[in-house]
């Protein structure tokens, strides 16, 4: 019943594969985040994106590469992947500006890197 | 030292304890605290935010500390399904970086 909708759910992909990891959210929310969680750890910022122009990239390899089509959606396009970025991908959402509240979560993209 | 900190765990308490967590934050500019509950392979989902005032909501109550920089949950009454991970998240006003805590993980026993 999550307001912020990912797809696919689940990934497997090869290290020569392109693949994309799709979000929506229709809570006219104007910042979306991607966030990547490893087993037993907190999720770990990737990229944010507010009005739609990316606002924060936490130093992410370049084989990552994020979209914002529109204010409602966020893409995350994989490409040339390494085994160990194997992870559940979380896409989130918040309002803009001073004060941003709580973020809301996806269920996650879980992917497999062969 | 890590900007938000928190003890591991785990936490195993009987059904009915009363369980405390806390959490430590450094960073004084910090304005917005969230406590987030995960449950196995799935994703965080909000379980209250937390008021300078402190605020309670059913079994739950959480309270912020600002002189001392915690933050912390009280779960009264625990029930099996309060099993989880318990992340604490901090966001500093005008930024869109939460600083996620590594999480608390609590097993509630029948």
């Amino acid at each position: 019943d999550t307001e912020v909708t990912q797809t696919p759910k689940h990934l497997v992909m090869g290290m020569t594969n392109k693949k994309s990891l799709k979000c929506e959210q229709h809570m006219g929310h104007r910042a979306m985040y991607w966030y990547k969680q490893k087993a037993k750890k907190p999720p770990e910022l990737m990229f944010v994106y507010s009005y739609e122009k990316l606002s924060i990239n936490e130093s992410v390899p370049s084989r990552f590469s994020p979209e914002c089509p529109n204010s409602s959606l966020l893409n995350l396009h994989l490409h040339a992947l390494q085994p160990e970025d194997s992870a559940l991908y979380l896409c989130a959402s918040s309002r803009a500006g001073r004060n941003t509240g709580e973020l809301f979560f996806g269920e996650g993209s879980r992917l497999t890197v062969l | 030292r890590k900007e938000v900190e928190q003890d591991p765990g785990p936490f195993n308490v009987p059904e009915g304890a009363t369980v405390a967590f806390n959490c430590t934050y450094s960073n004084s500019a910090s304005q917005s605290f969230f406590w987030y509950r995960q449950d196995c392979r799935k994703e965080p989902k909000l379980l209250m935010s937390v008021y300078s005032s402190g605020n309670e909501d059913g079994r739950f109550t959480a309270q912020l500390n600002r002189a001392s920089q915690y933050i912390s949950l009280l779960i009264r009454d625990s029930k099996l399904s309060d099993s989880a991970t318990y992340l604490c998240v901090v966001n500093m006003v005008g930024t869109y970086k939460y600083i996620f805590g590594t999480g608390t993980r609590l097993k509630v026993l029948a």
